[in-house]
């Protein structure tokens, strides 16, 4: 399995800003995802993050208000732009060692928007 | 479109006694199924991994099993005890011929608290 970092564990931000998260994991892989978790409700896939193309966003994300980097294979963030109240959620990235593979998670970043 | 439905929602149960947890979904072009563990305010813990071709997995005391025909999956905790208290989450992984890649879907979760 791979062990996942993420920093900032947790911030609280005020509305109008944005917030980079950064995700380290300890070996290379192939696919790193992107995913919220809204105040009690389950993950909603963000986006897809693969090593030297652009993020795949899933419906109801854009690239604008979440522009994500993948540099290299061991690294990835997600920024958080122009930020509201709504945005509140945990972030979570993850990572698969490749198709149909099993996923691993982050300890998720806990963002507060006031 | 596929959905992921967990029942049930919340569960309360006192030390010892065993456990199903309900897991089902309504699209059964799946890659594989994956349950999960979150304690609170954290991240998710993988716990089992089925694959679509597969019946069921087991680690310790979990066991997962897997009906893709029906759209169905259960997980069974044995002998449940206190540091099980968490929530379970379910998910589907889609196959790209329901229009995923490598994308997982996932269940509302159950909530269970395991009391001394």
């Amino acid at each position: 399995s791979a062990v996942i970092s993420q920093k900032p564990s947790r911030d609280i931000c005020q509305r109008g800003t944005s917030l980079t998260i950064q995700c380290q994991v300890d070996s290379q892989v192939t696919m790193m995802f992107w995913y919220r978790q809204q105040p009690g409700q389950s993950l909603t896939l963000i986006a897809t993050a693969n090593q030297g193309s652009e993020a795949t966003y899933e419906s109801g994300f854009v690239i604008d208000k979440f522009p994500i980097s993948r540099p290299n294979l061991t690294f990835s963030t997600l920024t958080v732009s122009n930020m509201s109240p709504e945005d509140s959620s945990i972030y979570l990235c993850s990572v698969s060692p490749g198709l149909a593979r099993e996923q691993y998670f982050g300890p998720g970043t806990r963002l507060t928007v006031t | 479109k596929q959905e992921v439905t967990q029942i049930p929602a919340a569960l309360s149960v006192p030390e010892g006694e065993n456990l199903v947890l309900n897991c089902s979904f309504t699209d059964s072009a799946i890659y594989n199924l994956q349950w999960f563990r979150q304690d609170p305010g954290k991240g998710l813990t993988s716990l089992l991994l089925i694959q679509s071709s597969q019946r069921e997995q087991t680690s310790g005391r979990l066991n997962a099993s897997l009906d893709k025909s029906s759209g169905r999956s259960t997980l069974y905790i044995a002998a449940s005890q206190p540091g099980d208290s968490a929530t379970y989450l379910c998910a589907v992984l889609l196959s790209m011929f329901s229009g995923g890649y490598n994308k997982l879907i996932f269940g509302a979760g159950t909530r269970l608290a395991v009391h001394p």
